[in-house]
């Protein structure tokens, strides 16, 4: 199975910061990874698919980008409510992959 | 409105066994690929397996393949996860979640809210 590693772990930063979340793939997956925000309690959300695609009704400071092996999640001015758990996925094989998540918590 | 429902989780012994269902509604069931994916507490997301829109194809992870059986029925808008020989690290909240696309795997537009599976004698 492809294993995805995501970095960092955690993260502390304040409204209005830029941050970047990268995802690292045991293979090449092409473009083939979708990222998560989960809140404590609450289901995953879907953000990204397709490496740098926004889902419908996610806010434009979303962003990603990568290709093949490596890639980002960049949030441009982080908002209250992005305060959150986030997670890579790679979906260009079964069985998909989980990175282990990337806690962003206010500073 | 898409909704997923998912329901079946409880209190189950070690080596029990345990059938969760997600009932779907407001797309057309048959035509998306279903996932289960699960949560452990204060862990991160693990995805488990998925079914076809037909039924016709599975695949599971590694850590469930032959205990874990993925199923479907169309007739009733239907997902199933059946759990058998239950152990404690299969306690989680359950999750199923509908692929986006109809002929592409590329993530999942919606979950349910998850059911709680706690195995423990």
């Amino acid at each position: 199975a492809i294993q995805m590693t995501q970095s960092p772990s955690s993260l502390s930063a304040s409204v209005g910061d830029r941050v970047t979340i990268t995802c690292r793939a045991s293979q090449d997956i092409r473009n083939d990874l979708g990222w998560y925000q989960q809140k404590p309690g609450k289901a995953p959300k879907f953000l990204i698919y397709a490496a740098s695609s926004l889902q419908s009704g996610v806010p434009s400071r979303f962003s990603g980008s990568g290709s093949g092996t490596d890639f980002t999640l960049t949030i441009s001015s982080l908002q209250p409510e992005d305060f959150a758990t986030y997670y890579c996925l790679q979906d260009y094989n079964y069985p998909n992959t989980f990175g282990q998540g990337t806690k962003l918590e206010i500073k | 409105e898409v909704q997923l429902l998912e329901s079946g989780g409880g209190l189950v012994q070690p080596g029990g066994s345990l059938r969760l269902s997600c009932a779907a509604s407001g797309f057309t069931f048959s035509m998306y690929a279903m996932s289960w994916v699960r949560q452990a507490p204060g862990k991160g997301l693990e995805w488990l397996s998925v079914i076809g829109g037909s039924g016709g194809s599975t695949y599971y992870a590694d850590s469930v393949k032959g205990r874990f059986t993925i199923s479907r029925d169309n007739s009733k808008n239907t997902l199933y996860l059946q759990i058998n020989s239950l152990r404690a690290d299969d306690t989680a909240v359950y999750y199923c979640a509908k692929d986006q696309f109809n002929d592409w795997n590329a993530g999942f537009d919606y979950w349910g809210q998850g059911t709680l599976v706690t195995v423990s004698s």
